[in-house]
């Protein structure tokens, strides 16, 4: 079956780079694209970018384009999330899941990584 | 960027009783293959979300079919039509149709 595995939790100081990883199993990992998305306790969803798993082609959203890092590692079947210049706000449960843009294939999500940003 | 607008914001419920759940999305969803991109999602308490409906009306595998969806243009309607105790947490609608995909604010279902 599908699953998405992430990695586990972060405390990081402000400033500094987090990167978070999303390994794949149960399917062919170059058909399909990963999005990132993150969810400030008690608050929505935000979708932060997309990767293609075949191309590496990315998609990131205006509000972290510039900080946001999205890779993937076909060898390992592993997609990464790097955030740069990490505050406070960055304080997140952050989740890869196997979708995107016109896209209607099965949809599945890691468990969430839960990153803490404080000095 | 497609604002999506859920409404309401809470919504409690009698077990046993119907509820519904809008999203307007700011423009259109038709995507270039003609398909619309508009899906709903529950986050239960403490877990990750998990898509319940897919191209407006279509339910994921393992569904229950108390759930439908339906809607065209810009707006859709998420329905459950008895609910149960299992069902409480968040509901998101998410546009994949137009960069970034964007997500309603989400509608916290809670048992009356």
């Amino acid at each position: 079956q599908v699953q998405l595995v992430q990695s586990g939790a972060e405390v990081k100081k402000p400033g500094a780079s987090v990167k978070v990883s999303c390994k794949a199993s149960g399917y062919t990992f170059t058909s399909h694209g990963i999005s990132w998305v993150r969810q400030v306790s008690g608050q929505g969803l935000e979708w932060m970018g997309w990767v293609s798993a075949y191309t590496g082609f990315t998609n990131y959203a205006k509000n972290v384009q510039g900080r946001v890092t999205m890779t993937t590692d076909t060898s390992t079947s592993t997609t990464y999330m790097e955030l740069k210049s990490l505050t406070s706000d960055d304080t997140a449960v952050y989740y890869c899941a196997r979708m995107g843009l016109g896209d209607s294939g099965s949809c599945h999500w890691g468990q969430g990584t839960l990153v803490t940003v404080s000095s | 960027d497609v604002v999506m607008t859920q409404s309401p914001l809470s919504l409690p419920v009698t077990l046993g009783q119907p509820a519904s759940i809008s999203c307007r999305s700011g423009q259109g969803l038709v995507y270039s293959d003609g398909n619309i991109y508009l899906h709903w999602f529950q986050q239960r308490p403490g877990q990750s979300p998990r898509r319940l409906i897919y191209e407006v009306s279509k339910r994921d595998s393992g569904v229950p079919d108390r759930f439908s969806g339906s809607g065209s243009g810009t707006d859709f309607t998420l329905k459950i039509s008895r609910v149960e105790a299992e069902d409480v947490g968040v509901y998101y609608c998410m546009q994949g149709t137009h960069w970034p995909i964007t997500f309603g604010q989400g509608t916290r279902l809670e048992i009356k």
